[in-house]
């Protein structure tokens, strides 16, 4: 069966800090694999996705930036957070294996002081 | 454009009532997907069901249940004999493949069902 699993579960940043989320799926190849940020009270928003190792689409600018080193490894990252960057971040892959759609993380909490 | 409508941003309801959450969905699409996750506090996302566009018979699924209408371009969930633990917010979502790729989701509708 296929798993994903996302860490660190929570995380307090200071601001202008680096940010390294990873995420990864097993039990399945070559997943589309996404992130997904949602701020307080909000609904989610697409942050980016990827089809494939190293390709890799921005839905949003922002201070963010993600890799997919390996095929069922997706990595969110930022140089410096921001305050407005704090949320919750949630990764979450699809794909042949996936017969109902979207399969999420626990997520990850992120607050920038 | 693809476009989810949840109308409702937050329900309350007193412990064994009925509920239902609004969907409402656009597309130009003539096959797509239709999808409810449920986002309780812990914050994961709970897939409950997935409904093609070919299919508009309703589903039961214990006290939940789904009534797709394509004439109205809805797909509303009703929780019967609410309980606490349905305490979430859930979210509508909508998509043209089947597993999900490009999906688009509603606001989300805040349920606080109490005791």
């Amino acid at each position: 069966s296929q798993t994903i699993h996302q860490w660190p579960a929570t995380l307090v940043q200071p601001v202008g800090s680096p940010l390294s989320l990873e995420c990864t799926v097993e039990g399945t190849s070559n997943p589309n694999l996404y992130w997904y940020r949602q701020a307080a009270g909000r609904g989610l928003q697409l942050l980016f996705y990827s089809i494939g190792i190293d390709q890799i689409s921005s839905e949003v600018p922002q201070n963010l930036s993600a890799s997919r080193p390996q095929d069922r490894q997706f990595i969110l990252s930022s140089k410096k957070l921001l305050l407005s960057d704090s949320g919750f971040y949630l990764c979450a892959w699809s794909g042949v294996d996936s017969n109902y759609g979207y399969t999420f993380g626990s997520g990850t909490r992120l607050t920038v002081v | 454009a693809q476009k989810v409508t949840q109308a409702q941003t937050e329900i309350s309801v007193v412990e064994k009532e009925d509920v239902t959450l609004d969907c409402v969905y656009e597309t130009r699409d003539t096959t797509y997907y239709l999808f409810w996750y449920k986002q309780p506090p812990s914050g994961e996302l709970v897939f409950l069901i997935r409904r093609n566009s070919f299919d508009e018979q309703n589903e039961i699924s214990g006290r939940y249940s789904w009534n797709f209408q394509k004439s109205t371009s809805s797909f509303n969930f009703t929780i019967t004999a609410s309980q606490v633990v349905d305490s979430a917010v859930y979210f509508c979502a909508l998509s043209e493949k089947p597993y999900g790729q490009n999906f688009v989701f509603g606001p989300g509708t805040r349920l606080s069902v109490l005791p």
